[in-house]
């Protein structure tokens, strides 16, 4: 069975602090690698990765992904209150139909204190 | 990135009846797809609308239940029907772009079921 495995589930910190999300996958058929911050209802996509080693970064965050270990990670420096959000890695694999799908961990819920 | 509709944004039913849920997507797209996040929950998907056939249903989904449309490259809709309070969630439709393998997510529809 597919399974996209996220921790911790829940982190608080304060303002200023780095946190570091974890993401780890068992997959058939694996594609890409997604992490999406959802604050409300819709998730915002934040980054896909497709290749080992290779660090995506926006700002302040930056995602990793080692295909050997099956993981990611989700690094957030000098957290904001802003970031406070619920992050979710999803896993893109290839059906037997050809078509593809995502599958989404638990996620992380992240709350930054003043 | 493709920007992405739905409505209504929220509803509030009565047990035994249905909901209709639309999703309007602002380019053409390859896939849609519609989520089900329960509270506390992550994403779970329950189908992959297809243009011009049937809806590819996962485990668990079924087309009585949750019947798709998909009449054009834009357009999705998801019927949730004979409503319990089982199926008070979020759905979320969402589509995948023509270039990548990053799906968008529309803002989601929060049912309440009484």
């Amino acid at each position: 069975e597919d399974k996209v495995v996220q921790s911790p589930l829940s982190l608080v910190v304060h303002e200023g602090d780095t946190v570091t999300l974890n993401c780890s996958y068992e997959v058939t058929n694996f594609r890409s690698l997604l992490w999406y911050k959802q604050e409300k209802k819709a998730p915002t996509f934040l980054f896909m990765l497709t290749s080992s080693g290779i660090e995506k970064k926006s700002g302040r965050l930056s995602s990793i992904l080692d295909k050997k270990e099956l993981f990611s990670i989700l690094n957030i420096t000098a957290t904001q209150t802003g970031d406070s959000a619920v992050y979710l890695c999803a896993v893109t694999l290839q059906t037997q139909g050809g078509s593809e799908k995502l599958v989404f961990g638990k996620g992380t819920k992240l709350t930054v204190n003043p | 990135s493709a920007v992405i509709s739905q409505k209504p944004s929220r509803d509030i039913c009565q047990r035994g009846t249905s909901l209709t849920i639309q999703c309007q997507v602002d380019s053409q797209v390859t896939m849609m797809f519609w989520y089900r996040q329960q509270p506390g929950q992550s994403l779970t998907l329950i189908a992959t609308a297809n243009q011009g056939s049937e809806a590819t249903y996962e485990s668990g989904f079924v087309i009585d239940k949750f019947p798709i449309s998909r009449p054009n490259l834009t357009f999705s809709t998801l019927t949730v029907s004979n409503l319990s309070p089982e199926d008070s969630s979020i759905y979320l439709c969402s589509a995948d772009t023509l270039t990548g393998y990053e799906q968008y997510f529309g803002p989601g529809t929060r049912l309440t079921v009484t």
